[in-house]
């Protein structure tokens, strides 16, 4: 079945450090994908989107590219504040309805 | 501002008691999920429906039930609790356009069964 693997938190950086959070998926056919973020204490709110091979989404400096010939779609910022502290999920598609979540990377940045 | 509102914040039950959760939305969607999260698991579909009355069971239906007889309120029923119910239990909704635009999540409803 469709499944995304993330890789495992807890990620911890510097303020101003590079970013990189990694996401592969399984699926059939040619899902969309996702990052959502999830501050303390909040629901998940959409980061960011791409629907086909190639598409970078982008959104507050975060940027990951939709990769078919190796199924990931790599979270990326390159310089990272105490206020991105969260935790960070990917998704992708399932039909016209569904989203299957990764587990998602908890990321903390310290000054 | 358009939300998915959660009733409870906290809550805690007792092992055996019936549990309601309560989510309502003001976007007018038609589609309405229920999720909950756990460390290491992720997220992790219970139910959803995408219109009123309907109902389609998730990854994860066991010991849950749900309800949607409006549009703008999904709840999720838990018949006899279980400490292993305890969790966080985040309600999202969706409009017809599908999951392109986004799901919109409520804050979530974190459980405690004693």
């Amino acid at each position: 079945g469709d499944s995304v693997t993330q890789m495992e938190g807890p990620v911890t950086l510097s303020e101003e450090a590079f970013l990189t959070i990694n996401c592969t998926y399984t699926a059939t056919g040619y899902p969309s994908l996702f990052w959502y973020v999830q501050y303390p204490g909040e629901g998940l709110q959409l980061l960011l989107k791409a629907t086909k091979a190639d598409d970078k989404g982008s959104n507050k400096g975060f940027e990951a590219t939709y990769r078919k010939e190796t199924t990931s779609f790599h979270l990326e910022k390159g310089s990272v504040q105490v206020s991105d502290s969260a935790v960070y999920f990917c998704a992708l598609s399932r039909g016209n309805t569904l989203l299957v979540f990764g587990k998602g990377t908890r990321l903390s940045v310290i000054a | 501002d358009v939300k998915v509102t959660q009733s409870s914040r906290y809550l805690v039950k007792r092992t055996g008691e019936k549990v309601f959760l309560e989510c309502v939305q003001d976007m007018d969607h038609e589609n309405m999920f229920w999720y909950r999260q756990d460390p290491g698991l992720g997220l992790r579909l219970i139910y959803f429906s995408y219109d009123v009355k309907m109902k389609e069971k998730g990854d994860i239906p066991e010991g849950y039930s749900v309800s949607r007889e409006k549009k703008e309120r999904f709840s999720l029923i838990l018949e006899s609790a279980s400490t292993n119910q305890t969790s966080m239990y985040l309600c999202a909704s969706m409009d017809r356009q599908g999951p392109w635009y986004g799901y919109t999540f409520g804050s979530g409803t974190r459980l405690t069964v004693v």
